[in-house]
Order: structure tokens, then sequence, then C-alpha cells
């Protein structure tokens, strides 16, 4: 069974970048099928979709962040992270890691726990 | 690229059928039949419902189904049980190698 799983620390300073790895567990990060994405949640708001990279390193970034975010993988860890630069109050959200099958999105069939980031 | 809109909430008792829409524009919903759907209970994370509009992943509820017309995807739900109550959003494909995600429905089961 597939798993994934945020880590990183939970309490950011403004100004400072966000940082989160994602393990993939049960499955290969190298599968030809699948990108791997980003998305956030604010407390009590919707769902945002970050970006998205392939094994090779290939990225999506959502425009209205895309000057803000690197997405990178790890294939020998199994992983691939996410870096904020210059993260506001405004970036404070539960950050989830999900897997999505090769473009165009068209859904997102794992996701991880999620993991509560807090700028202050 | 906005949010998709959805309504805020919605209720329905047990047993009954409600219905949620998802209303995009024809960059997103209305050019592509890539809408998804995802149910997250308080505290956990999204669970995926329904995709391409309207296919059913192995293990969700057939009480469940999705349809498209125009620029504005609908949920389904028949049958409403308690563990029904719960966030739904949609998701779109919005060209240019992004996609987009709805506000969210709070649903009530009365």
């Amino acid at each position: 069974q597939l798993q994934l799983q945020e880590s990183g620390p939970g309490l950011v300073k403004p100004s400072q970048t966000l940082s989160l790895t994602c393990t993939v567990s049960g499955g290969s990060i190298s599968s030809s099928t699948y990108y791997w994405g980003w998305i956030r949640q604010p407390p009590g708001k919707g769902l945002e979709w970050i970006g998205s990279i392939y094994y090779s390193g290939s990225t999506y970034y959502n425009p209205s962040l895309k000057s803000r975010v690197t997405i990178s993988v790890d294939t020998s860890k199994n992983q691939f992270s996410l870096k904020l630069r210059s993260v506001t109050a405004a970036d404070t959200a539960v950050y989830y890691c999900a897997r999505h099958p090769s473009w165009p999105i068209r859904l997102f069939d794992y996701w991880g726990q999620g993991t509560l980031v807090t700028v202050s | 690229q906005s949010a998709l809109t959805q309504p805020a909430s919605v209720s329905g008792s047990p047993g009954q059928s409600i219905t949620i829409s998802c209303t995009g524009t024809s960059s997103d919903v209305g050019n592509y039949n890539l809408v998804s759907w995802y149910q997250q209970h308080p505290g956990k994370a999204p669970k995926l419902m329904i995709y391409e509009g309207s296919k059913r992943p192995s293990g969700v509820s057939n009480r469940f189904s999705g349809s498209k017309s125009g620029n504005t995807a609908s949920l389904t739900i028949s049958g409403l049980q308690a563990e029904d109550e719960a966030d739904y959003y949609c998701c779109s494909y919005a060209g240019s190698s992004t996609a987009v995600f709805g506000g969210g429905t709070q649903l009530t089961v009365l």
C-alpha cells in the first residue's frame, strides 16, 4: 500500500524559507506513470495546488506561487521536497503531499496525512 | 487563475439526495472533462470520490455520482448517511499545466 509522509519544521519565522519533505513508501517515486505534488490548506479554508514534480525533475507550479516555490526530487531516498521562500502569515497552512497520474492533472489518488506549518 | 466557486454549505436529512455545484470558467471546468471531487473529514486528508467528471474509484460507494454542464460540475450524494457529513472540494485541470480547487462545501446531515 502506497504511503506518503510529510516532515519538516512546524514553525517558520516571517521572511524565512519553509522547507518540507515528503517520503514515499510502498512504491517507487521513479514510476513513469505518476507525478508528485504539494497542496496546502490554510486553517478553515480551501485547498490550493502548489506544484508538482516528475521523477526526472520536471516541475509545474501554480502561477500565483511560482516566484517563491521550488520543488525537487531525490529518487535515491524516494523523497520529494518543497521550499517556499519569503513566507508570511498567509502561508500558514496544513501542507499535503499527494500523487497524481501524468499530465494533465485529473485526480490526486494518494495523500499524506498533512503537516501544519505556522509562520510566526 | 481563480478558485472554483462552491456553495459554502449544504444540508440534507438521512436518506435524501443532495447536490453540490462547482462553477468555473471556459478555461477550466468548461474546457476539460477533468473535474475531481474530494471528501474531507475534520483533521483528515482529502479522499478522492469522483474523477474525470463522473468516474468512481474502486471502493467508493455508488451513492456518489458526478456530472457536468457547461462551466459547472456537480456532485450528487444519494441516500444520505451520517458518515457523509464532511467537507467536499472540487478540482479541475485549468490548462497551462495547472490545477485549481474549489473553496469547499460543508455538508451537514440533519
